[in-house]
């Protein structure tokens, strides 16, 4: 069965700092994978996906994703952070079954 | 305007009432999901249904029943034989069961 790890529960970053937020993925064949933002009491919004071919992947907000193959792993990545751009941040792999979804990582912006 | 909707935004029950949820998508997607959110927890599955008239448990369905009578609609119950139902709930609808989902804004059950 496919699973989804975020192993950072909670990051904190300076407002423009550069931010990377970890997913690791195990899933037997090719995966579909998502990346998605839930601001408080709110449902989710995709920010970008990856299906296949090129393995960078950019999406809303001017965020971007890279999957490796190799280590299993689709991390999100943004250059400049905004204060808004604090919420929470899941990764999901899907397939032929329904989506999983990480635990989230919640990211906090500092001044 | 293409989208989820699901209400009420905010539901108290008594401990013992079973209470149902409404989601409503009106973007002609075939597949349609329930999740259950909890602090720290991420998403987890109640059901999903990949086309009218049928649908399957997910990770965590005891206690919870659904329906697929049309495509755009997706109630979920929540009974009382679910021991703890507060929680934050989410209605999801994708094209098909491998494609993007598409989120509404969610239903927050307090149990009281």
């Amino acid at each position: 069965a496919q699973s989804v790890t975020q192993p950072d529960i909670h990051i904190t970053v300076s407002e423009g700092a550069s931010l990377e937020l970890r997913c690791n993925y195990s899933y037997g064949a090719t995966p579909y994978l998502f990346w998605y933002v839930q601001s408080p009491g709110q449902g989710l919004q995709l920010l970008l996906k990856y299906f296949s071919g090129d393995t960078l992947v950019q999406g809303i907000k001017g965020f971007e994703a890279e999957f490796k193959r190799s280590q299993s792993s689709f991390n999100l990545r943004k250059p400049s952070v905004h204060w808004s751009d604090a919420a929470e941040y899941f990764c999901a792999v899907g397939g032929n079954t329904p989506l999983v979804f990480g635990k989230g990582t919640r990211l906090s912006v500092i001044a | 305007d293409g989208g989820i909707t699901q209400s009420p935004k905010y539901l108290f029950r008594k401990e013992g009432q079973n209470v149902t949820l409404s989601c409503e998508q009106n973007l002609n997607h075939d597949a349609m999901y329930w999740y259950r959110q909890d602090p720290g927890q991420g998403l987890r599955l109640i059901y999903y249904s990949q086309i009218v008239n049928d649908f399957q448990k997910g990770d965590i369905a005891e206690g919870y029943s659904v329906s697929r009578e049309k495509k755009e609609s997706f109630p979920l119950t929540v009974t009382s034989a679910q021991k703890n139902p507060t929680a934050f709930y989410l209605c999801a609808s994708s094209i098909s069961r491998q494609s993007e989902q598409f989120f509404g804004p969610g239903t927050r059950l307090t149990v009281l």
